[in-house]
């Protein structure tokens, strides 16, 4: 079974740092990965996503990385702001036969930049 | 082009009503997925919908049901609401680009059951 984790739960940082969320990941057979970003009662934006043939993929200021083997991701955010401000989420695909797929969410990071 | 969209936004029941969730999939999109929020936590996959059928499950009770249109839209029906449905319903569609899926999310429906 298929399970997510994303340490820390909560993260606050001042405004122009440098920051790193980690996703771990249980089952490496995956053959993508999604960050997504989301603000307070909103729903789920994607900022990023990853297919198992690439080891990183950028956007911006944002830059994700993926190894599967140790089953682990990381978003990368340069020179924080606080609009940056959200809680970010990864999650991984789990495939069944027939080619239906679920997403498998971690709970989050709740990262906080201060001015 | 819209994205997907999800209506209500916000919805208040008593313990149990039923409720109906409406999700209109991103342009293009033939794949519909439900999830349930709850706060403080990632979403929980309830199920997916294609060709107007149910092709997977999640570990949710019979209450929890759906439809898919021809159109592609979907609506998700919760019976005999409780308070622990209280939650924050996202749907998401999807399809298949290169032999692998990126589901885009609705804004969500916030379910409140008192």
């Amino acid at each position: 079974k298929q399970e997510v984790t994303q340490i820390p739960a909560a993260l606050s940082v001042p405004e122009g740092e440098n920051l790193v969320l980690n996703c771990s990941f249980t089952d490496s057979a995956i053959y993508n990965l999604q960050w997504f970003r989301q603000d307070p009662g909103k729903g789920l934006t994607s900022l990023l996503l990853i297919q198992s043939s690439q080891r990183e993929q950028t956007s911006g200021r944002l830059n994700a990385s993926l190894d599967k083997s140790s089953g682990r991701s990381t978003l990368y955010i340069a020179a924080s702001q606080p609009g940056d401000s959200a809680t970010y989420l990864c999650a991984v695909p789990v495939l069944r036969q027939g080619g239906s797929e679920k997403l498998v969410f971690g709970k989050g990071t709740k990262l906080t930049v201060n001015p | 082009d819209a994205g997907v969209t999800q209506s209500p936004t916000h919805l208040i029941k008593t313990r149990g009503q039923q409720v109906t969730l409406r999700c209109s999939p991103k342009s293009g999109h033939d794949t519909v997925s439900w999830y349930q929020q709850a706060l403080g936590q990632g979403p929980q996959f309830i199920f997916q919908y294609y060709e107007e059928e149910e092709r997977q499950r999640g570990n949710f009770p019979d209450r929890f049901s759906g439809h898919q249109f021809p159109n592609y839209s979907s609506e998700l029906n919760v019976n005999a609401l409780l308070l622990g449905d209280s939650a924050l319903y996202l749907c998401a569609s999807s399809f298949i680009f290169r032999g692998s899926y990126e589901q885009y999310f609705g804004p969500g429906t916030r379910l409140t059951v008192t």
